[in-house]
Parts: C-alpha cells; sequence; structure tokens
C-alpha cells in the first residue's frame, strides 16, 4: 500500500505567479484535503474534494482552487501569488466509507514566494 | 468547532512516560477525540483516536476524562524519534475538516 505522495518538494515563485501543487492519494482513499502550514503555526484547511467534486472550503480566497481527477489524485492550484502564500502545503487522504476518519498526510511541498 | 488547549512544550527524559494533556470543556457528544504529531519536516501523522473509553494502539494510549472535557495522551516510553508537535483535534463524524491548533512541541532528552 502507497502512502500520500506530493510533488515537487520545494517551490520558488515570483510575486503575481501561478503554481500548481499534486498530490497522489492513499491508495483506495476517495477523499483528499489540502491544508496551508505557515511557519510555526500549525496546519490551516484550505479545501476539501470527494468524489471530484470540492466538498467544503476553509477561509481563503477563490483565488485558491482545486481539482480531484478520477484515479482520486489532485491538484492545488494559486493564482496571482502573494508573499504570504510562502508556507508548507500538505494533502491529505481519507476514505469515509471505512467509518474512521483518520487523515493520511503527504510530506507536503514547500512554497516560498518571492 | 471545539476550542482545545495545549501546553505550548514538554521535555520527557528518553524512556520515561510521557503524558500530554488537552482540555476540549467545549466538545459536543458526538466529536471524537483524535491526536495527531508532527515529526519535523514532516507531514502530520495520524496518532490515536477515541470517543469516550481509553483506547491503546501500538503508538500511544489515550486517557479520556469521564465527562469529556479533558484527555492525556500516553506514550509509555519516550524515544528520540517521538520529539514532535502534538496535536489534539476533536473530530466530528464524517469528512469534517481537522481544525489544529499550535499543539505542544514535545522534546526529548537523551
Amino acid at each position: 500500500e502507497t502512502g500520500v505522495t506530493q510533488s515537487p518538494t520545494h517551490l520558488i515563485k515570483t510575486r503575481g505567479q501561478q503554481v500548481t501543487l499534486r498530490c497522489s492519494s492513499q491508495s483506495g482513499h476517495n477523499t483528499v484535503s489540502w491544508y496551508q502550514q505557515a511557519l510555526g503555526q500549525g496546519p490551516q484547511f484550505i479545501f476539501q474534494y470527494y468524489r471530484e467534486e470540492e466538498n467544503g472550503r476553509g477561509n481563503f480566497p477563490p483565488r485558491f482552487s482545486g481539482l480531484q481527477f478520477p484515479n482520486y489524485s489532485s491538484e492545488l492550484n494559486v493564482n496571482a501569488l502573494e508573499l504570504d502564500d510562502s508556507a508548507l502545503y500538505l494533502c491529505a487522504s481519507s476514505h469515509v466509507a471505512k467509518g474512521v476518519y483518520e487523515q493520511y498526510f503527504g510530506p507536503g511541498t514547500r512554497l516560498t514566494v518571492t | 468547532d471545539a476550542k482545545t488547549t495545549q501546553p505550548n512544550s514538554m521535555e520527557s527524559n528518553e524512556e520515561e512516560p510521557v503524558h500530554l494533556p488537552c482540555n476540549h470543556s467545549t466538545i459536543s457528544g458526538t466529536d471524537y477525540i483524535h491526536w495527531y504529531r508532527q515529526l519535523p519536516s514532516q507531514g502530520p501523522e495520524y496518532v490515536i483516536h477515541g470517543l469516550t473509553s481509553n483506547v491503546n494502539n501500538r503508538m500511544a494510549s489515550l486517557a479520556i476524562a469521564e465527562d469529556r472535557k479533558s484527555s492525556t495522551l500516553i506514550l509509555h516510553r519516550a524515544t528520540l524519534r517521538d520529539a514532535a508537535v502534538y496535536y489534539c483535534i476533536p473530530v466530528h463524524s464524517g469528512n469534517t475538516p481537522l481544525v489544529f491548533g499550535k499543539g505542544t512541541r514535545l522534546s526529548v532528552i537523551a
């Protein structure tokens, strides 16, 4: 059973640019959630996808968007990057039908906006 | 969302037991109590969860107060690898997102 993987590991972008981060869910999991973790803080929920539909969103602007694909892999897109978007971006997969809702996290993508 | 209160930091000697407390006085009757930990430079890792009864697994034990307003994560013999930030998170049933606080940073001394 493979775990959650994310790519790339690190990324440096310039303010105003756009970025796409990728996540491959744990095998058999149908739900993916994305979190943003600023330095020294706990992760903050961005949004969740279940069966390719957005299933909840945190307090993040529309320039944060996502996709989930039929194979349950997922993307996080951020447009018009701002300096405050510099953070560790984490994805987590889970499977509702199993009845226990622990989430399995990937190692994260470290985004730096200059 | 139920609020949680955890100490900012704790320290333990290697191979000693560690008791990590969490107050969650506003927890609802159907919220599970989940614990996650985050090792340096890694994503959070699920540790354990419970509803009312105490729970044990290969990683830790979870003791839940009878009134469910607090819980304690117990590491029976701390190792250097247990140095991490530990988060206590009430989780409603379903796919509700995790609401992380600042957690407790555990240092383990050899």
